[in-house]
């Protein structure tokens, strides 16, 4: 089965907005991490949220986890143009496994 | 800050060769991974490898691709004959001993095969 699927699958605002993604998963997991893609780069760490978690911060970034939905969102506030790039959310699966699956991604456009 | 370094950035090779991807992970980290992702496709994991043996691999791990840690640094991944379908990013990461299953796993940039 897939996990990790996120929406919407392309995302275009304008600067100064907030910015939400949302994220779908199917089986339990341990943790949900988010990473940003810039184009033809590599994957920068964003943020991991436990699941016992429900909620977390780290600067303009909120992620919340929502276990009994099995979905979680990402939102970006105040966005910026240098937030242009694709967002992935990873999961990994409960009962010892180490890798994590990928979603799609949402690729995020901000606009000046 | 230490970050996950890979190398070649880009490594252009004949269908049948053999290419060795090079990553040297975080010093202290414990767990090291291999994920690739082809142009436009999600990123897939293949291999994780600790105490020096391979902790889990996908069913594209197959008996063409291989994992070492040489020495106290690198850890490479090797395809033994690669094929068309190989072309793709590279990803090398690792995560640290947090005593949890799974931490955070750190990224290098990649390295972009190119397979003609």
């Amino acid at each position: 089965s897939q996990q990790g699927e996120e929406d919407p699958q392309a995302l275009s605002i304008q600067e100064g907005e907030n910015a939400t993604m949302n994220c779908s998963y199917k089986t339990s997991i341990n943790n949900l991490q988010w990473y940003r893609q810039n184009s033809g780069r590599g994957l920068v760490h964003l943020i991991l949220i436990r699941s016992n978690e429900r909620e977390k911060h780290s600067g303009r970034l909120r992620v919340t986890l929502d276990t009994s939905k099995k979905s979680s969102s990402l939102l970006i506030t105040a966005s910026r143009a240098a937030d242009t790039a694709s967002y992935f959310c990873a999961t990994d699966a409960k009962g010892g496994a180490q890798k994590l699956v990928f979603g799609q991604g949402t690729r995020l456009t901000i606009n000046p | 800050e230490p970050e996950v370094t890979q190398t070649p950035s880009h490594q252009v090779t004949q269908m049948g060769q053999e290419v060795i991807l090079r990553c040297v992970p975080i010093s202290n980290h414990l767990y090291f991974y291999w994920y690739r992702q082809i142009l436009g496709q999600k990123v897939e994991f293949l291999v994780s490898f600790y105490n020096n043996e391979i902790s889990e691999k996908s069913e594209i791990f197959d008996d063409q691709f291989s994992v070492e840690r040489p020495d106290g640094s690198n850890f490479t991944l090797k395809i033994r004959s690669t094929k068309l379908e190989d072309s793709a990013m590279y990803f090398c990461a690792s995560s640290p001993p947090s005593g949890r299953t799974t931490d955070t796993q750190y990224f290098g940039p990649g390295t972009r095969l190119t397979v003609l």
